[in-house]
């Protein structure tokens, strides 16, 4: 069972706004940055938003994250065929002592 | 460039040993956490433990206290994640992963080593 909890799926059609949500503690993203990755079938995961809201060079201005208490949330606006993923949030855990995962969110472009 | 590099794919029964490797180039070793992620159809992403390279420091997730070790040869800039005794549950992909050196955010993965268990 996973730390942070997200719902298990999501979806939208081309062009569209989806939303993520990312429920954790307070001892996880209540006092720590928040991470989000997405990971395509058959590949290596690849960091999307790091520090809560801070994209590494290369990711799209359509993917955008925000962090509030103990929550977190993933945008993707402009959704593209291509978004077609599963999504995770991440934060260290200074009771567990550990980088914790959510438990995943798969987006499906209709 | 920053690159991960595993090991291949293993197949192997319940009770066999395993070390599977991640040799990593294109930055300093030492200087960088660098861990293991394990990724299962029913349980998504976990995150297994890292390692500090430059002093061995070590850090496991809780659900991998006492089950890996995991370890770091500076002398050719690669990691380690070895099982004593494989468990069927063992089976999955699992991926290095190096921190950023200031933050806790993964910015580098490996390919993926798939581990067989049955």
């Amino acid at each position: 069972q996973s730390v942070l909890t997200q719902p298990p799926s999501a979806s939208g059609t081309p062009g569209q706004r989806v939303s993520i949500s990312c429920s954790g503690s307070p001892s996880s993203i209540g006092s720590n940055t928040v991470d989000w990755y997405q990971h395509l079938p058959g590949t290596a995961p690849q960091l999307l938003i790091y520090e809560n809201d801070r994209r590494p060079s290369g990711i799209p201005a359509r993917f955008s994250a925000s962090k509030a208490g103990t929550s977190a949330s993933l945008a993707i606006s402009g959704l593209q065929s291509q978004d077609e993923a599963d999504y995770y949030c991440a934060a260290w855990d200074g009771s567990l002592n550990a980088y914790v995962f959510g438990s995943g969110t798969r987006v499906t472009v209709l | 460039e920053v690159q991960l590099v595993q090991s291949g794919a293993e197949a192997k029964k319940p009770g066999e040993s395993l070390k599977v490797s991640c040799q990593t180039s294109g930055y300093n070793f030492p200087n960088n956490w660098i861990g293991w992620v394990r990724q299962t159809p029913g349980n998504g992403l976990e995150w297994m433990g890292i390692i500090y390279p430059g002093d061995s420091d070590t850090r496991y997730g809780p659900s991998f206290q006492g089950q890996v070790t995991i370890s770091a040869d500076k002398s050719i800039n690669t990691v380690y994640l070895h099982w004593s005794s494989l468990k069927a549950s063992d089976t999955g992909m699992y991926f290095c992963a190096r921190r950023t050196a200031g933050g806790s955010e993964i910015d580098y993965w490996g390919q993926g080593t798939l581990v067989t268990v049955s």
